[in-house]
């Protein structure tokens, strides 16, 4: 059982290249997520899925795009990167079933995306 | 807007000393309340929350956190501190109403010495 797996788990662009981070779960979790972790800043989340097909905004979307074609799979898009872009990207799953239990889940992290733009 | 607070970004501790992490947050509803703990370059894992009922709630690794209502405070304890204690901790607060989204504070990192 692998849990949520990110790949790559390194990356270098440069201002104004695109790339793409992908993001994938075993537990057939319905809700998943894309957080950014900055120092001294906690984690803060950027987009959100509560099921295959469905994306909404969370605290900080701007610069960024997502996609949940696949239950399984949901990748974080930056189309023109900038070096404010440059953190460590968490993605992060959790089981919904009642909605009592998806609002106390815990979120299943993977080991993070480590991005730096020159 | 909910909000969550730790106080002190950088906490130190002797091995076998008691732990005392503090978070509070803003909430005006009942709030679900979370403490994570992130050990280098790995995601976060879940050490305990608190939903409903007792207050104080036990979680892995010894630690344990009491809900205290009227000083909208969930601090984190552990009788003694263990060298692979030595982390970042994340307080994290989700309303009834937001579906699992979590709001975090800004971390604290956890230095145990010999």
């Amino acid at each position: 059982n692998a849990g949520v797996t990110q790949t790559p788990k390194f990356r270098v662009l440069k201002t104004g290249q695109s790339m793409t981070l992908l993001c994938a779960q075993d537990m057939n979790h319905e809700y998943m997520y894309w957080y950014r972790q900055d120092p001294g800043m906690g984690l803060r989340l950027i987009h959100y899925s509560v099921g295959e097909g469905t994306t909404a905004k969370g605290e900080v979307p701007d610069g960024y795009n997502v996609s949940r074609l696949k239950k399984q799979n949901f990748l974080l898009g930056l189309e023109s990167a900038a070096p404010s872009q440059t953190s460590v990207y968490f993605c992060a799953s959790s089981y919904s079933g009642t909605s009592l239990t998806s609002y106390n889940s815990p979120l299943h992290f993977g080991n993070g995306t480590r991005l730096t733009v020159t | 807007a909910q909000s969550v607070t730790q106080l002190g970004s950088h906490v130190s501790v002797s091995e076998g000393a008691l732990v005392l992490l503090r978070c509070n947050y803003s909430s005006s509803v009942p709030p679900y309340l979370f403490w994570y703990v992130q050990y280098p370059n790995q995601g976060l894992q879940l050490l305990l929350k608190y939903t409903t009922g007792a207050t104080l709630v036990k979680g892995i690794n010894g630690f344990e956190a009491e809900f205290k209502k009227s000083e909208t405070s969930f601090h984190l304890t552990k009788p003694s501190a263990h060298m692979s204690d030595a982390a970042e901790y994340f307080c994290a607060v989700s309303r009834y109403n937001q579906g699992g989204k979590l709001i975090f504070g800004q971390g604290t990192e956890l230095s145990v010495k010999p």
